[in-house]
């Protein structure tokens, strides 16, 4: 089982550019969640994903959107960078009603 | 309390030495508590997910307590080790998402 798997694992882009980070999650689970930690802080919560849809959205910009395929995987992706969105994007799986299996993360950098 | 808060932010100790975190979270909306271990260059880890008031939960010398009358949690290493170094969160999952405290960042010295 490889587990949550995330790519790519560090990226480098400018502020208004657009990135799309994709996230499959370990076998069996239906529910990804997406999360974002800045230096220092705990990770916040973006949105979650269940049956293609989004099903619960945390403080985040509508800059912020996801998408989750048939196959459960999904992608965040975020439109006209700032240099705050610089963190490290966690993705999670989850059974239904289950604890979080969390991917490595990918680092953004915006400059 | 409207956030989860975890104290302290960082802990320094000896190897052997016993040492404890404290979660506050709010206790409106509560479904379960989670603690999760985070290693440098690593994935998070589930170490427990609680979910009754009075709930006591162990693996190894790791151990947890859950009040979700007064809202907190307390996590207990016992005779911690260089390999216990990490930072430990807690959460809280009410409807359906999870929120994060900050983090104890634990330093294990030989």
């Amino acid at each position: 089982d490889a587990g949550v798997t995330q790519s790519p694992t560090h990226l480098i882009k400018t502020r208004g550019q657009q990135v799309t980070l994709r996230c499959s999650p370990k076998s069996g689970h239906d529910t990804v969640s997406w999360y974002q930690q800045a230096l220092g802080q705990g990770p916040q919560f973006i949105f979650q994903y269940y049956e293609e849809e989004e099903r619960q959205r945390g403080n985040f910009p509508d800059r912020f959107s996801g998408h989750q395929f048939p196959n459960y995987s999904s992608e965040l992706n975020v439109n006209a960078l700032l240099l705050g969105d610089s963190a490290l994007y966690l993705c999670a799986s989850s059974p239904p009603a289950g604890e979080l299996f969390f991917g490595e993360g990918s680092r953004l950098t915006v400059l | 309390i409207l956030n989860v808060e975890q104290s302290p932010q960082s802990l320094h100790v000896q190897e052997g030495d016993s040492t404890n975190f404290t979660c506050s979270f709010p206790s409106s909306n509560f479904y379960a508590l989670h603690w999760y271990r985070w290693e440098t260059a690593k994935s998070p880890e589930a170490l427990f997910v609680m979910t009754l008031n009075g709930d006591e939960k162990k693996k190894g010398r790791i151990s947890a307590t859950l009040n979700t009358k007064e809202g907190y949690s307390y996590l207990y290493i016992k005779g911690s080790q260089p390999e216990d170094s990490a930072t430990y969160l807690c959460c809280e999952d009410s409807s359906y998402k999870l929120i994060f405290g900050s983090g104890t960042r634990l330093l294990v010295r030989p």
